[in-house]
């Protein structure tokens, strides 16, 4: 099993300003992904992270909107780049164990 | 673009009833998983599913995967207001894919 934690666990923020959302995990993981969960939907990959590559991101998503640092093999952080409301959704990462995906529990992002 | 539709989208029901959601694709996946979130939490894994006409049991919970696995089924038996949460089915294939939800509300 994995555990996941996720800091912040909730903002609101002011749009055109960014915020990095910072993911850990209990172990080594190869890879980590980062979803959106817009209000009441279902949940959408924004980007593949390895450790040592530049991430890889779904179609919709840009590393300028979203840029993806992976230092090493138990953390990642994702940033929202100058932020709109339409941003506003909770930001899930995941990693996948043993052919098993676990998930923090979500950072909820407000922007006004 | 691969889709997973799920059914209904919203069920409301009372203590003890039974209930199915439905997960349909036209797309074939190498497994299908189901996740229950629950409000301030992430998606927790229920079952995985792997070979076509599959069935797992897991308590009141029974996940039928499809034969020509495109397709899957859970059916709640004697619901309980503990089950209320969000379902979601997701696709694997090289990465994986979320279906659209079934919101559940079970009521004492």
């Amino acid at each position: 099993s994995a555990v996941i934690s996720q800091k912040p666990s909730r903002d609101i923020c002011q749009r055109g300003t960014s915020l990095t959302i910072q993911c850990q995990v209990d172990s080594q993981v190869t890879m980590m992904f980062w979803y959106r969960q817009q209000p009441g939907q279902s949940l959408t990959l924004i980007a593949t992270a390895n450790q040592g590559s530049e991430a890889t991101y779904e179609s919709g998503f840009v590393i300028d909107k979203f840029p993806i640092s992976r230092p090493n093999l138990t953390f990642s952080t994702l940033t929202v780049s100058n932020m709109s409301p339409e941003d506003s959704s909770i930001y899930l990462c995941s990693v996948d164990t043993v052919g098993t995906q676990y998930f923090g529990p979500g950072t909820r992002l407000l922007v006004l | 673009t691969q889709l997973l539709e799920q059914s209904p989208q919203f069920l409301s029901i009372q203590e003890g009833e039974n209930l199915t959601v439905y997960c349909n694709s036209s797309s074939v996946f190498s497994s299908l998983q189901w996740y229950r979130q629950e409000p301030g939490e992430g998606p927790v894994l229920l079952v995985t599913v792997v070979t076509g006409g599959e069935v797992k049991k897991l308590k009141r919970l029974t996940f039928q995967f499809g034969d020509a696995r495109k397709d899957s089924s859970l059916h709640i038996t004697a619901a309980q207001p503990g089950d209320t949460g969000l379902y979601l089915c997701a696709g694997a294939t090289d990465k994986l894919i979320f279906g659209t939800g079934t919101r559940l509300q079970v009521f004492p």
